[in-house]
């Protein structure tokens, strides 16, 4: 069991790039969730798969973040035209896929918009 | 809609004295609820989980938490406080109905160990 895991670790792009990151969940966890935390705040969920299908988007903070898991295995994040206000930590949590299954969170990409 | 309170920011207590972390939750349904700990530049790691069966849960790394919906409280206790307890601790809900949505997390309470 290597864990969630999440690339890049560390991100800085300026203002109006696109940035994209990627979260490799455990491997037989059907379920991918994305959170964001900002500085002195706990977890906002944004939006979760179950296998390829994403099951809940309205939580995306605009349409400038899209998410998508194509084969039903790693996910990956886009925030286009980045702006300061999205600077944050951006993090990744896999489970089984049952109801109250315990969420494994990977280490997070820290985003910093110049 | 269903949301989180965590009492108090930053708790400070003495190494070997009793940690106690409040969490209260409002919910219209039977929630899941979690306490999770987030240590500098790390993700979340789960402590333990209420999901409906005993109301004293017992966690890892000698912490425990128990249930009272008649207060709507999920406080988090240790006896005997650890140098290595040092982090940011978050309580968090999930719907029963399950899966619908992603966790809701309190503000997070930053534990402080005084030698």
């Amino acid at each position: 069991d290597t864990g969630v895991s999440q690339d890049p670790r560390h991100k800085i792009t300026k203002r109006g790039q696109n940035v994209t990151f990627r979260c490799d969940p455990i491997s037989e966890h059907n379920r991918l969730y994305w959170y964001r935390q900002t500085l002195g705040q706990g977890p906002e969920f944004l939006t979760y798969f179950q296998n390829e299908a994403q099951l809940e988007k309205s939580r995306l903070l605009s349409d400038r973040f899209s998410a998508e898991r194509p084969k039903g295995s790693f996910s990956t994040l886009e925030i286009q035209r980045t702006e300061q206000g999205d600077s944050a930590m951006y993090l990744c949590a896999s489970s089984l896929g049952q109801g109250g299954d315990t969420q494994y969170f990977g280490p997070g990409t820290r985003l910093t918009v110049l | 809609a269903q949301s989180v309170t965590q009492l108090g920011s930053h708790v400070s207590v003495s190494e070997g004295a009793l940690v106690l972390l409040r969490c209260n939750y409002s919910s219209s349904v039977p929630p899941y609820l979690f306490w999770y700990v987030q240590y500098p530049n790390q993700g979340l790691q789960l402590l333990l989980k209420y999901t409906s069966a005993a109301t004293l849960v017992k966690g890892i790394n000698g912490f425990e938490a128990e249930f009272k919906k008649s207060e709507t409280s999920f406080h988090l206790t240790k006896p005997s406080a650890h140098m290595s307890d040092a982090a940011e601790y978050f309580c968090a809900l999930l719907f029963s109905g399950g899966g619908a949505d992603g966790l809701t997390f309190g503000k997070g309470t930053h534990l402080i160990i005084q030698p």
